[in-house]
């Protein structure tokens, strides 16, 4: 079974700090990643994409890959009250043209 | 801006009904995507379509049933609405990129819709 794993949550971290969120996923031939947020009662939109081994910043995000490991993080520096959501991991399996896997999403509360 | 429409925010229907959910995106993207998403299961997805009039079965297709006659519109189908099909309905498109790592066509980055709450009582 290809699955994407992440921890449900809810992590806690104070206002300014930084959160860190983490999946696991189990298929070695994936190559696209993605996080998507998603607010209480909205549909989960796009945040970050990443596909090389390494960093990818952009702004307070940044996410995180390692391959050889088969997981991928996101980072939020300063974070704030508005952060305050589910945040959903997405990988693509790589075995042609099958839908994105999505894990079942963590639940960030940023306390002010 | 990729934009992916659904027709309805809210929608009560009783037992029995047939529901018809519509969803329509403008960036003439080949593939469109049914999810639902209840607490604690995540996203799960119904049915996919990589082309007009191409469908596939996702994870939980039974008691649903979709059409997709034209490459902007995906239609999903609650042929007799039961009250375990009451939970959030969220449409997605996108494109898929010309070669993947094993030379394959990937679906790449999805994007979804608003959603649709949809109460069966």
């Amino acid at each position: 079974q290809k699955e994407v794993e992440q921890n449900s949550g809810p992590l806690s971290v104070p206002e300014g700090a930084i959160a860190s969120l983490n999946c696991t996923y189990s298929d070695r031939v994936s190559q696209s990643f993605f996080w998507y947020r998603q607010y209480s009662g909205k549909s989960p939109e796009l945040i970050m994409s990443i596909y090389s081994n390494g960093d990818k910043e952009d702004g307070r995000f940044t996410a995180q890959l390692n391959k050889a490991s088969q997981y991928v993080s996101l980072l939020i520096r300063d974070s704030q009250p508005s952060d305050s959501a589910t945040y959903l991991c997405a990988v693509n399996l790589g075995s042609g043209n099958t839908p994105l896997v999505f894990g079942k999403g963590t639940r960030l509360s940023v306390i002010a | 801006d990729v934009k992916v429409t659904q027709s309805s925010r809210y929608l009560v229907k009783r037992t029995g009904e047939k529901v018809f959910l519509e969803c329509v995106q403008d960036m003439d993207h080949e593939n469109m995507f049914w999810y639902r998403q209840d607490p604690g299961l995540g996203l799960r997805l119904i049915y996919f379509s990589y082309d007009v009039k191409m469908k596939e079965k996702g994870d939980i297709p039974e008691g649903y049933s979709v059409s997709r006659e034209k490459k902007e519109r995906f239609s999903l189908i609650l042929e007799s609405a039961s009250t375990n099909q009451t939970s959030m309905y969220l449409c997605a498109s996108s494109t898929s990129s010309g070669s993947g790592s094993l030379g394959l066509r990937e679906m790449i980055v999805q994007f979804f819709g608003p959603g649709t709450r949809l109460t069966v009582l």
